[in-house]
């Protein structure tokens, strides 16, 4: 069963620009859930999704923002880019999200700010 | 307020020997614990986990082990390898939760 996947793996981009970061779950999963991690905090929860719907978000400005597609796909996007969103954001999935507490990662995407 | 604490931000083990990784937490609402394993460049890898009703979970070479009056839990890995050397990372949550907390993560490092 392949494994989730992560696009694009690097990118670099400028203060005040977006990005949108794209994350396929593993076959039948149906939570999705996004992390940043970075040197001084940590792995940090940014918000999980589960049948389109955001459930669950952690605690970032309104600029970090997701979707999930009906086929369990999901991207997140960040406005308005800020030196500080340098980090590796990963994708996790899982089969529901509620009573399984396993989440299986992505190789993570590096964004870069500048 | 880290939740989740892993005090040890490195460890170095001879091979053959035992390594034992330790984390802490404070929210008495986490009642599931786990344990992911991170090459550079990778995501985390899922090792084992353990449920706030049990004290220990074994897989293999890899044994956590839960005491919840101290809200400490541990993870042992015997005999250890090359291959181990790596940053692990202790992770909590609660019923209903749908996130992770996690700690800061150990660098673990086995010498030959």
């Amino acid at each position: 069963k392949a494994g989730v996947t992560q696009t694009p793996r690097y990118l670099i981009k400028t203060r005040g620009q977006q990005v949108t970061l794209s994350c396929s779950p593993i076959s039948g999963h149906r939570s999705v859930s996004w992390y940043q991690q970075t040197p001084g905090q940590g792995l940090q929860f940014l918000f999980e999704y589960f049948s389109e719907t955001q459930r669950n978000k952690g605690n970032f400005p309104g600029r970090f923002s997701g979707r999930q597609f009906s086929n369990s796909r999901s991207e997140m996007n960040v406005s308005t880019l800020e030196l500080g969103d340098s980090a590796l954001y990963l994708c996790a999935s899982s089969l529901s999200g509620t009573g399984s507490y396993e989440q299986y990662f992505g190789p993570g995407t590096r964004l870069t700010v500048t | 307020d880290q939740q989740v604490k892993q005090n040890s931000p490195s460890l170095s083990v001879q091979e053959g020997r035992i390594s034992i990784l330790n984390c802490d937490y404070t929210n008495s609402m986490f009642d599931y614990f786990l344990w992911y394993k991170k090459y550079p460049a990778e995501g985390p890898t899922f090792l084992i986990s353990i449920s706030s009703i049990k004290d220990k979970n074994e897989d293999g070479r890899f044994t956590v082990f839960l005491n919840k009056s101290a809200k400490h839990l541990s993870l042992h890995i015997v005999p250890s390898q090359p291959g181990d050397s790596a940053v692990y990372f202790c992770a909590a949550s609660w019923w209903g939760a749908q996130k992770l907390v996690f700690g800061q993560g150990t660098r673990l490092t086995i010498n030959p």
